[in-house]
């Protein structure tokens, strides 16, 4: 297994351009989320998934948008870019326990720059 | 609404001694309480969670932690520190509510230094 995959792993942007951050999970996880982590704030999410077709916003979600057509992917789109979004992004997926989250298996990460 | 403290920054731990890393928690009801670890560079590896039952739960790689409810603490403890453990470490809480996705709060992450 593959495990969580993510692309790309480097990105530089500039203000205003759009762009897709790819997510993949090959376990049949339906939990799917999106974190992004900055220094001296750990982890925060941005958006997450409970099965295929829907979504709901997690602490910091403006600027972010996600879809989820299939249980393996969950992509993460950003509309306009700012430089308040250069970050480390992590995509995330875990199957349920008891109806709160099990464990959840990490992506390598995607560093962002938007300049 | 549920958040998590890791008061230290950084612990620092001479090789072969044991370690501390901190953890306090505060959340609506009961909790569910995870540890993960950050190795540089990559992402996010699980450790240990607790859901109920025994106060001290085991982990991965030598690692335990102590569930404290009076405390809302969760310490993650390792009786023999290794300077392969040297990473970032996070405490994670969600609470345990009944049907639906929970969310997860984790806390700023503390930076482990074994020293050799």
């Amino acid at each position: 297994n593959a495990g969580v995959t993510q692309t790309p792993k480097f990105q530089v942007l500039k203000t205003g351009q759009s762009m897709t951050l790819q997510c993949a999970q090959d376990m049949n996880h339906e939990y799917m989320s999106w974190y992004r982590q900055d220094p001296g704030m750990g982890l925060r999410l941005i958006h997450y998934s409970v099965g295929a077709g829907i979504t709901d916003q997690g602490e910091v979600p403006n600027g972010y948008n996600v879809s989820r057509s299939t249980t393996e992917d969950f992509p993460l789109r950003l509309l306009s870019a700012a430089p308040s979004q250069t970050s480390v992004y992590f995509c995330a997926s875990s199957y349920g326990l008891a109806g709160g989250p099990g464990e959840q298996f990490f992506g390598p990460g995607t560093r962002l720059t938007v300049l | 609404a549920q958040s998590v403290a890791q008061p230290e920054d950084q612990v620092n731990v001479a090789e072969g001694n044991p370690l501390t890393v901190k953890c306090t928690y505060s959340v609506s009801g009961n909790p569910y309480l995870f540890w993960y670890v950050q190795y540089p560079n990559r992402g996010l590896q699980f450790l240990l969670k607790y859901i109920t039952g025994d106060n001290l739960v085991k982990g991965s790689y030598g690692f335990e932690a102590e569930f404290n409810k009076s405390q809302t603490s969760f310490h993650l403890k390792k009786p023999s520190a290794l300077v392969s453990d040297s990473a970032l470490y996070f405490c994670a809480v969600s609470p345990r509510n009944s049907g639906g996705y929970q969310k997860v709060t984790f806390g700023i992450g503390t930076k482990l230094q074994v020293i050799p």
